[in-house]
């Protein structure tokens, strides 16, 4: 079973609109960690923002906002005011703390595309 | 923090040829971790380094994949035999024990078996 599911492989948004990529997990862990990259066209993976499996509180860093929801085990990334310089792919990503030692799993990615 | 290096950026090589592949870490990062991204794939883990060990390897990781970090501080990627399904991005990741934050990734080597 895929650890970490991303459902839409492109998406498109209006300049200075709000987007929200999907994500769902897998795990048995009660301890883990949920991450968003983005992955310019230039290949780096640049870390956006964390939320732990006992945050209780949803994760905010700027304009990028996690959707939280543990019972539905999803993890959803809101990019507030889209700017041009936010098309990219962006990734999920979770590690387990107990389970599988130190290793991220990441999803198969979602491709945005902010429309001027 | 001058971030995570890797070299070469690029590199096309000859099926059957070797390659080696360098990451320079973030120099107090302790961790160390090569993943390989390809076409419309998330990155996936091959291997991981706590200082100079490797405490874990991916079953992706062929007998013709070695991965060495000598002292702690570096870290070196060889293929052997490249085959063609080697064509890949390969990223080097560091992180320190810090709860709670990802690693940081360097701009990867992208490597074309022709």
């Amino acid at each position: 079973a895929q650890k970490i599911t991303q459902t839409q492989p492109g998406m498109f948004v209006q300049e200075k609109e709000a987007v929200t990529l999907d994500c769902t997990y897998d795990t048995s862990d009660q301890s883990y960690g949920l991450f968003w990259y983005k992955q310019p066209s230039s290949g780096e993976m640049i870390f956006l923002i964390y939320q732990g499996s006992y945050d209780e509180q949803n994760a905010t860093e700027g304009r990028y906002s996690l959707n939280f929801q543990k019972a539905r085990k999803s993890t959803n990334l809101v990019i507030s005011a889209s700017q041009l310089g936010d098309s990219a792919m962006y990734f999920c990503a979770m590690r387990e703390t107990h389970s599988t030692g130190n290793q991220f799993y990441f999803g198969t990615g979602t491709s945005l595309t902010v429309i001027p | 923090d001058t971030g995570v290096s890797q070299n070469p950026r690029h590199k096309i090589t000859k099926r059957g040829q070797n390659v080696t592949f360098r990451c320079d870490p973030i120099s107090e990062h302790n961790r160390l971790y090569w993943y390989r991204q390809t076409l419309g794939q998330g990155p996936e883990f091959l291997t991981y380094f706590q200082n100079e060990a490797q405490l874990e390897k991916s079953r992706l990781l062929s007998d013709r994949f070695s991965a060495e970090r000598p002292k702690g501080s570096f870290s070196t990627l060889e293929i052997q035999r490249t085959e063609q399904g080697d064509s890949a991005m390969y990223l080097c990741a560091s992180s320190r024990r810090n709860r709670g934050y990802g690693y940081t990734f360097g701009s990867g080597t992208r490597l074309t078996v022709v």
